[in-house]
């Protein structure tokens, strides 16, 4: 199985801010990473896929980058409704597997 | 905008099968991948499997000899049987939809927290 692994695994932030987190694959899967968010209580909802392209819907200050095994996702300005959990996921073989997780805390 | 919607017993006892079903709203079935996805207690998400609307079904090895999913394209549900559960099992489980071409999710329920314990 590809491990993945979130990096932090919390963090403070204020509004405005400018937060990146960090995802490592075990080995490499090209561009096959999805990113999404998940508040306590809802659903999780997609944010990035295929590692840079943002999901339909999902504002721009939301980016991702990366190729192979290393990955970030930047929010460019945090606001009040983007504290919540972080995940990343792989897609390039099965068993899908996914980060830990990063929870954006309000400083 | 697609919905999807577990339900199921929340409380099962050990040895016992976990049955979930995850009910779809706002969309067809048809033409696509569904997983189940579960998270216990303070740790991270596992992929359990899929199923695609015609029945075809791949799971995680970790867990393939305890699982079976299903579908009903009449009620465009889905289904999870895991059966010969332990308490490792009390997890909140999700079901989501692989987007169209790619395995990542497009769209999750919310989440059902199933507790296993006699």
């Amino acid at each position: 199985d590809i491990q993945m692994t979130q990096s932090p695994s919390s963090l403070s932030a204020s509004v405005g801010d400018r937060v990146t987190i960090t995802c490592r694959a075990s080995q490499g899967i090209s561009n096959y990473l999805a990113w999404f968010q998940h508040k306590p209580g809802k659903a999780p909802t997609s944010l990035i896929y295929d590692a840079s392209s943002l999901q339909s819907g999902v504002p721009s200050k939301f980016s991702g980058s990366g190729s192979g095994t290393d990955f970030t996702l930047t929010i460019s300005s945090l606001q009040s409704e983007d504290f919540a959990t972080y995940y990343c996921q792989q897609y390039s073989s099965y068993p899908l597997t996914f980060g830990q997780g990063t929870k954006v805390e309000i400083k | 905008q697609v919905q999807l919607q577990e339900s199921g017993p929340g409380l099962v006892k050990p040895s016992e099968t976990l049955s979930l079903i995850c009910t779809v709203s706002g969309g067809s079935i048809s033409g696509y991948y569904w997983s189940w996805i579960r998270q216990p207690p303070g740790k991270g998400l596992e992929w359990i499997g899929y199923i695609y609307y015609s029945g075809s079904t791949k799971y995680n090895p970790s867990l393939k000899s305890r699982v079976t999913m299903s579908v009903d394209r009449s009620k465009n549900q889905f289904s999870l049987n895991l059966t010969s559960v332990t308490s490792a099992d009390t997890a909140v489980y999700y079901c989501a939809r692989e987007t169209s071409g790619a395995a990542w999710h497009d769209y999750w329920g919310l989440g059902t927290l199933v507790t296993v314990s006699s």
